[in-house]
């Protein structure tokens, strides 16, 4: 069946240090999905990509969709405190379905 | 206020003592889901619904049943539950085939 890797598991930054986790899918997907989850909390969706090649940016996040739609990335552009969570990558395969397939997760936290 | 309300959110319960985890949502979407998340393994899929009285198995089904009587509710049932169903469920709910998932708050289920 269909697999979602994320990568890296775990990732201390700093305080204004940048921060990327990166998604890759076993199976060519119709779209992917990013959610967020913070400490204690429920994850809340944050965008998605259906397009080849396809950049999307919400203020300092850029979330990026491969071109072989196989893989994406999330991009955190100078780290706030506020952005401390788990951040899960969600493919929908190509079959028609509505199943999202969820990767592992990044855990991020920030340090001061 | 679109949301997805799961009850209860805190369960502790002895092994073989049927338990149901209610779920609701207000957002008339056709798609209903149940996850449970272990450390380390991500969000997993135990059971869908793509509509009333249309239910079928995720990736992770063995002892969880479930129902879908009415649009809005999704409950999921554990006949005799086991110590390694531990684990912390949520409820998810969408549109069918487009935009991303809404999740409830979770359950944290024990089971000893």
């Amino acid at each position: 069946g269909q697999q979602v890797m994320q990568i890296p598991q775990y990732q201390h930054v700093q305080e204004g240090e940048d921060f990327t986790t990166y998604c890759n899918s076993s199976t060519t997907l119709s779209n992917i999905q990013w959610y967020k989850q913070r400490p204690g909390g429920h994850p809340v969706f944050l965008i998605q990509l259906v397009k080849s090649g396809e950049v999307k940016k919400q203020k300092r996040l850029t979330f990026q969709f491969g071109e072989a739609k196989k893989n994406s990335s999330l991009h955190i552009t100078a780290t706030q405190t506020t952005d401390v969570g788990t951040y899960f990558c969600a493919g929908r395969d190509t079959g028609g379905g509505n199943k999202l397939t969820f990767g592992t997760g990044t855990q991020l936290k920030v340090e001061l | 206020e679109a949301q997805v309300t799961q009850n209860p959110r805190y369960l502790i319960t002895v092994t073989g003592k049927k338990l149901t985890v209610t779920c609701s949502q207000n957002m008339n979407h056709e798609y209903m889901s149940w996850y449970r998340q272990d450390p380390g393994l991500g969000l997993r899929q135990i059971y869908y619904s793509m509509n009333v009285e249309v239910t079928d198995k995720g990736d992770v089904p063995e002892g969880y049943k479930v129902s879908r009587k009415e649009k809005r509710n999704f409950p999921l049932i554990l006949e005799s539950p086991s110590p390694n169903q531990t684990s912390l469920y949520f409820c998810a709910s969408s549109l069918l085939g487009v935009g991303g998932y809404t999740f409830g708050s979770g359950t944290r289920l024990t089971v000893v």
